[in-house]
Parts: structure tokens; sequence; C-alpha cells
């Protein structure tokens, strides 16, 4: 089992939905997790960073940790097109070696 | 403030061939790392350094794989021999604490 996984995709949506991305973990020593968007060629950058359990909200962006299901989630409000990228989420005992999952594909349709 | 830099952002070598790439990190960054990215895959932790010492290589190949950071800035990642499954994307990142990775537009290589 992986420490992390996390749905490949592709998730192709309409432009104005709500976008859901989920990841699940194995390794309970997780306390930091965070939302990186990598758009194709590009090296990934950093969305959302939670630390341990509660939501975060950052504009169209809001970030969920549940550590008793050892499940997370990034909800995208109102998508539009130049949200289309792949989505990982990374998680971190310490803040210093990152697991990564394997990515969700997003489309956006106009 | 510019972002991590790295170069060549294409490589394409033949198997048993050797190849390095380069990542000047942003400055101030103490912390480096290289990641590799196999497509479809997440990224990897290779090596992380803090300063120029090595905090974590437990994911390097060791046997054909190293990485140098002189002088606690740039770095070097060295692959002798590689092999068809070393066709990844290099990705490099720095960070200022132990948060925040920021990551540059890493170098896809190509072993025939």
């Amino acid at each position: 089992q992986k420490e992390v996984e996390q749905d490949p995709g592709p998730l192709s949506v309409p432009e104005g939905a709500i976008v859901s991305l989920n990841c699940t973990y194995s390794n309970s020593a997780f306390q930091y997790f965070m939302w990186y968007r990598q758009y194709s060629r590009k090296g990934p950058e950093l969305l959302m960073y939670t630390y341990s359990s509660g939501n975060k909200e950052d504009g169209r962006f809001t970030a969920q940790v549940d550590k008793s299901s050892k499940y997370i989630s990034l909800f995208i409000r109102d998508s539009q097109p130049s949200d289309s990228a792949t989505y990982l989420c990374a998680m971190s005992p310490s803040g210093q070696k990152v697991t990564f999952g394997t990515g969700t594909k997003l489309q956006v349709i106009p | 403030e510019a972002g991590v830099a790295q170069s060549p952002r294409y490589k394409i070598i033949e198997k048993r061939q050797s190849v390095a790439f380069w990542c000047n990190p942003i400055s101030g960054h103490a912390t480096l790392y290289w990641y590799q990215q196999i497509l479809g895959q997440g990224p990897k932790l290779l090596i992380q350094f803090q300063n120029n010492g090595v905090v974590d290589d437990s994911q390097l190949p060791k046997d054909r794989f190293s990485a140098e950071r002189l002088k606690g800035v740039d770095s070097t990642l060295k692959i002798q021999p590689a092999k068809l499954e070393d066709s990844a994307v290099y990705l490099c990142a720095s960070s200022r604490s132990n948060n925040e990775q920021f990551f540059g537009p890493g170098t896809r290589l190509t072993v025939l």
C-alpha cells in the first residue's frame, strides 16, 4: 500500500463548477499537508499549506484535513479554464521530508 | 525575486552515458532538494541539502547517482551510467525554512 493515495483522474468539469480533489494516507505521523498545482512542463507551485486538522480558505480554494479518517481534500469554487492542471497532494511529518501523491489531472472546459 | 533556475531544460542521451544537471536556488535559501518525477507520478525526493551538507539521501541510487552542493549555493546532480528507467523530469526545489518549497521548471531527461 502506498503511503499516499490519489486518484489520477483525469477529471473534466465545466467552467464554474465546484471541484473536489482528494487524497488518503496511511502514515499517522503526517502533520503537514500541502496541495501543489503543476502546469504542463512546469514545476509544482504551492497552493495551500495546513498543519494538523481543520480547514483553510484562500480565495476560491479551500483545503480540509481530517486526520481521524486520514483524508484530505481541496475544493475549488467557480472553476476557471486557467485551473486546468495537475494537482498534487503532499504530506510530511515534520515539514521536511515530503511525500507526494501521484497527482490528479483536472480539465476545466469553457 | 528570481526563481529556482535549472539547466538544461531537456536532455536526450543513450543508455550507459553520463549526464549532469545544474540548479541555482533562490538567493538566501539554505535548503535545496532534488526530486525525480516519472511520467504520471508525483515527485520523489532523491536528496536534500542543508547549506552544503546532506540531510537525507536515503532514496538516492548511490551506485549511479551523485549530487553535490559546493559552497552551499548551486548544486549538480549526476547520473553515471544512465539506464532506461532514469527517463524522468528532475526537479530542483529550495526553501528558506522547513516549510514552503519553491520548484524550478525541471530538466526532462530521455534515455534511449
